[in-house]
């Protein structure tokens, strides 16, 4: 069975300042990963997704994550945030060996600050 | 592109009436449609997966004779909640997939219930 864990339920941060959001999970086939953002009330948007190939994927909104595959890490990055990146953050995780059915993660809540 | 509708956006019902929920995928064929609850400060649970054309799967714990299930087309399933209570109050959300995107589901804005 595939799970995901979100180590950080709240990350308080001052605006322009930067922040990583950690994402581990545990699955024993090749994953697919994804980043999704929820502003209150709302649905789910894409962030970035990893598929295949470079490790390394940009997003939108300026966000970044690296798939490490030894350390099953998908760590949320971005290099300085803005008010308006205030929302709750889901790492998730999807495979072949699970039906292509996503797993989320707890989620993490981003407080930017003044 | 990969964009998914639903329908109401927000509802109020009294206890012990049925709500309908549509979930269309507006510019693709969805082939497979999932339904997602999301109860306030919490993470999406995944409900059940429907096929077009076949019954739905469901979760285990859920309710398959509460939260009726219907996808009849390829750009529209249908979640139902019937005889309502106030804790089958929460945020709904759907999902949909296509063949040429079999590795990642595009998601509905959400359907917020309040059952009175």
């Amino acid at each position: 069975a595939q799970s995901v864990t979100q180590l950080d339920s709240q990350v308080p941060v001052f605006e322009e300042a930067p922040v990583e959001l950690r994402c581990n999970y545990s699955s024993s086939v090749s994953v697919y990963l994804f980043w999704y953002v929820q502003y209150p009330n709302q649905g789910l948007q894409l962030l970035l997704k990893y598929l295949s190939g470079s490790t390394l994927v940009k997003g939108i909104n300026g966000f970044e994550a690296e798939f490490n595959k030894s350390q099953t890490s998908f760590h949320l990055r971005k290099p300085s945030v803005h008010i308006s990146d205030t929302a709750e953050y889901f790492c998730a995780v999807n495979s072949k060996a699970a039906g292509n059915k996503l797993t989320f993660g707890g989620g993490t809540r981003v407080l930017v600050k003044p | 592109g990969a964009v998914v509708s639903q329908h109401p956006s927000w509802v109020i019902c009294k206890s012990g009436t049925s709500v309908k929920i549509e979930c269309r995928s507006l510019d693709f064929q969805a082939t497979t449609m999932f339904w997602y609850r999301q109860f306030p400060k919490q993470s999406l649970m995944l409900m059940a997966t429907s096929n077009e054309g076949s019954k739905a799967t469901y979760e285990q714990g859920v309710e398959k004779d509460k939260f009726l299930i219907n996808h009849a087309s390829l750009t529209l399933s249908t979640l139902t909640v019937t005889s309502a209570h106030p804790e089958d109050s929460s945020f709904y959300i759907c999902s949909a997939r296509d063949w040429a995107h079999s590795n990642e589901q595009f998601f509905g804005p959400g359907t917020r219930l309040t059952v009175l």
